[in-house]
């Protein structure tokens, strides 16, 4: 069974820019949660999908946004990028709803300039 | 609020010599504590789910249990292949299914 796959693995952005990261869920998850990963802050939760419909968000700002598709297949946005914004984005699914066990993809690595 | 304190931070051991990793959590109900292992440069990968205290997990050289304040993972003879960043996470009852992560035990193993 194919893994959680993430494109692009490697991004490299200037400030004020935007960008779309996406994600393919393990064939059959229909969860698919995003995460901000950085050294100082470790794992945060950015939002979760579940059948197309956001189900949770966590405290980021709106300029951080997301969408599944019926293939559960997800993207994630980041309009206007800061510095701060440097960091690997983590996409994980599961198959239930409960997130007891989540699959990772490797992640995008995003670098603001 | 959820919180998860995970010690040591880093943490070094000759193959071979046995060591327990600690999550301490805080949470108004435990759902369900998870165990990850990170390599440098990739997404965690799934080791356990603990769901009650008493319980116990393992897998080869890797054993987790659970008390009602704090998780362990033990590695017996770690060998070098098992250096890595191990993370550890609660879910809480009663509300969404997020876990809340911990800062991660980096672990070095050498020969």
């Amino acid at each position: 069974k194919a893994g959680v796959t993430q494109t692009p693995r490697y991004l490299i952005k200037t400030r004020g820019q935007q960008v779309t990261l996406s994600c393919s869920p393990i064939s059959g998850h229909r969860s698919v949660s995003w995460y901000q990963q950085t050294p100082g802050q470790g794992l945060q939760f950015l939002f979760e999908y579940f059948s197309e419909t956001q189900r949770n968000k966590g405290n980021f700002p709106g300029r951080f946004s997301g969408r599944q598709f019926s293939n559960s297949r997800s993207e994630m946005n980041v309009s206007t990028l800061e510095l701060g914004d440097s960091a690997l984005y983590l996409c994980a699914s599961s198959f239930g709803t409960t997130n007891n066990e989540q699959f990772f993809g490797p992640g995008t690595r995003l670098t603001v300039l | 609020e959820d919180q998860v304190t995970q010690s040591p931070e880093a943490l070094r051991l000759q193959e071979g010599e046995s060591s327990s990793l600690n999550c301490s959590y805080t949470v108004s109900g435990l759902r369900g504590l998870f165990w990850y292992r990170q390599d440098p440069g990739k997404g965690p990968e799934f080791l356990f789910t603990l769901y009650s205290a008493g319980e116990e997990k393992e897998k080869e050289r890797l054993k987790a249990t659970l008390t009602k304040k704090e998780s362990f993972l033990h590695i017996t003879a770690p060998k070098p292949e098992d250096s890595a960043t191990y993370l550890c996470a609660v879910q809480a009852t009663g509300g969404s299914y997020i876990p809340t992560f911990g800062r991660g035990t980096s672990l070095i193993v050498h020969p």
